[in-house]
Order: structure tokens, then sequence, then C-alpha cells
């Protein structure tokens, strides 16, 4: 079946220092691949996507390339600040599933001063 | 304004009561979800709606239950709550014309927790 498979927190980090956040998945077909933000106390708000193989996304800093040959979607961002202490989720979209979404378990990242 | 709405944001009941949840929307999107995140699960889908006649379960759908009142409305059910469904639960909309990439807005979440 499908399924979304992230490193597991909790992670800390020092302001400016280099993030990587692994999320692998596994899928019939080819999906579609989003991380997903949950600021404290807030719902999950969209980050960035990819459609399709070595497809990139970025947003706010953060990137992350579609790896179809290792099935990865790694979370990367070169300087993280305060402001990103959040949960981030990993998650797939299939075309035969009705446009629903199959989250990771979330990876909640801390970022001190 | 918030496009997604959840009321109650918190919520504290006893086992065995029924309790309904509920969100509303003014995206104007036809497809609603129910989801609960548990430390370390993720979300997990209970019901998706894709519009207000067409109603499914989701992975998890067992002791819950749902009315899609309107087009804007859509709420989840739990008909005799029980102390494993304490979770913190979302609601979500999309809008199935945005085939690019489906992106899913949810609402500030619920807090439930069942003594």
């Amino acid at each position: 079946g499908n399924s979304v498979t992230q490193m597991e927190g909790p992670v800390t980090l020092s302001e400016e220092a280099f993030l990587t956040i692994n999320c692998t998945y596994t899928a019939t077909g080819y999906p579609s691949l989003f991380w997903y933000v949950q600021y404290p106390g807030e719902g999950l708000q969209l980050l960035l996507k990819a459609t399709k193989a070595d497809d990139k996304g970025s947003n706010k800093g953060f990137e992350a390339t579609y790896r179809k040959e290792t099935t990865s979607f790694h979370l990367e961002k070169g300087s993280v600040q305060v402001s990103d202490s959040a949960v981030y989720f990993c998650a797939l979209r299939t075309i035969n599933r009705g446009g629903k979404l199959i989250f990771g378990q979330g990876t909640e990242l801390s970022v001190k001063p | 304004d918030a496009d997604v709405t959840q009321t109650p944001r918190n919520r504290i009941t006893k086992t065995g009561k029924r309790i309904m949840l509920e969100c509303s929307q003014t995206k104007g999107h036809d497809r609603m979800y129910w989801y609960r995140q548990d430390p370390g699960l993720g979300l997990r889908l209970i019901y998706y709606s894709f519009d207000v006649k067409d109603i499914n379960k989701g992975e998890i759908s067992d002791g819950y239950s749902v009315s899609r009142q309107a087009q804007a409305k859509f709420s989840l059910s739990l008909e005799s709550a029980i102390p494993n469904q304490t979770a913190l639960y979302f609601c979500a909309t999309s809008d199935p014309l945005n085939t690019n990439y489906n992106e899913q807005f949810f609402g500030p979440g619920t807090r439930l927790t069942v003594l």
C-alpha cells in the first residue's frame, strides 16, 4: 500500500543551522508529494509541493526535490530561524485515491536562538 | 476571517457521551475531510466527502459518523466517546477543480479529551 515515512523528531537546531528532514515514500503509480507545516496551535498549511520526478518545490527558503529513484522527498533549508519552529509533515497524493492525502508521522523542529 | 473554522476548539467529555465537532468553510470547496492527529502517528483520515451526497469512510472510521449538512458544513460525531478517541481533530477542504496539486486547507483543530 501507499505510505510515507519521516525521520523521527524532535529535531533541535541552533539559529542559522542547516536543516534536513528526511522523507521516503511507498506508492503505486506516480504520486504528487507535499510538505505541510503546523505552527504551534494552528492547523496545517501547505509549505511546498512537487508533482513529478525531478521537480523541486520551494517556499520560504525551504526546498525539496522529488527523487523517484530513491523514492524520497527530503526537506532542506540552508539557515533556519526561530520562527521555523513547527511540526513538518511529508505527504503524498495518488490519483487513484481521489485526491486524498497520506501523511507521514510528522517531525517536530525546535530552533534555539 | 478564517476560511475553515472548527467548533469547539477544546472539549473535555466523559466516556459514553455523544459529541459533535463542527466544521464550516467559506472557500466554496466541494471536498471536505476529517482527520485525527495523534503523537507519532501523523494525521489519519476518518471520513471524507466529495459533495453533499457523497460521503466516504477513511482509514479509521469505526466509532465515528459524519453529516454533510451543506456544501459549507461537515460535522463529525462520536456516538459514544471512549478514551482512545482523545486526539486533535482537523477538518480540511480542497477544490477538485484545482487539479494541479489538490492542496488541502486545514482548520485550526479541535482538541478532544475523553475521560
